[in-house]
């Protein structure tokens, strides 16, 4: 089946620094991915939608100048944490689709800001 | 507001018993229904899913019942194992849209 690989699988970073997560979609071209954000024993939020070639889709509440998406080429979206602070700390999750198919998630990356 | 409602938040199952856990949906233009498990700091598999044109699915031990009129489905785990104690999300989609809604999940306890 499609694999959709998510790189780092745990980051921890210096409050006020910067951190990227990569998501690749291995064996499928994804022109739309999703960025998740989950807290402990809660459900998957929607961050953001990754639009290849063109600029991202943010949820209501997510703040873009935060949370920068690209999402470069069919088989590659990243999102960069800056000036990462402890309360950015958190589980993330990229997802992809194949149209009209199920949905693959990344193995997800937990991020710790110190 | 919640696209999708979940229940129970938790379950805990002897081995060997079946887990149930119930979805509820508004969107009548939803036509793509998953199931998604997830282990503790890892991203959600897909489990099993279904689409409206059938009332129930089984793949193994799992089995989806849909109910269109009623806009739920459910899903249950005979024989329950140990193994399966995880988290189960439902999910809700439309097979044009992209966007997946997740339900708040269930932590399932299988206990021996």
């Amino acid at each position: 089946g499609a694999v959709v690989s998510q790189h780092p699988s745990w980051v921890i970073c210096k409050s006020g620094t910067s951190v990227k997560i990569e998501c690749r979609s291995l064996d499928f071209q994804a022109t739309t991915m999703f960025w998740y954000r989950q807290f402990p024993k809660q459900s998957l939020m929607l961050m953001a939608t990754s639009n290849e070639g063109s600029k991202a889709t943010y949820e209501q509440g997510v703040e873009k100048d935060k949370f920068l998406i690209n999402h470069a080429s069919l088989t590659l979206s990243t999102l960069t944490v800056t000036s990462a602070h402890p309360e950015d700390s958190s589980f993330y999750i990229c997802s992809a689709r194949v149209p009209y198919f199920e949905a693959f998630f990344g193995q997800g990356t937990r991020l710790t800001v110190v | 507001q919640q696209q999708v409602k979940q229940s129970p938040q938790s379950l805990i199952v002897q081995k060997g018993g079946i887990s149930i856990i119930n979805c509820a949906y508004e969107n009548t233009a939803f036509d793509y229904f998953p199931w998604y498990q997830q282990f503790p700091g890892k991203g959600p598999a897909l489990l099993i899913a279904i689409r409206p044109d059938v009332s129930e699915k089984k793949e193994g031990r799992f089995t989806i019942s849909f109910n269109k009129s009623a806009k739920q489905f459910s899903l249950h785990i005979m024989d329950s194992q140990p193994g399966d104690s995880a988290t189960y999300f439902c999910a809700a989609s439309r097979n044009t849209g992209n966007q997946f809604y997740f339900g708040t999940g269930t932590s399932l306890t299988v206990i021996p």
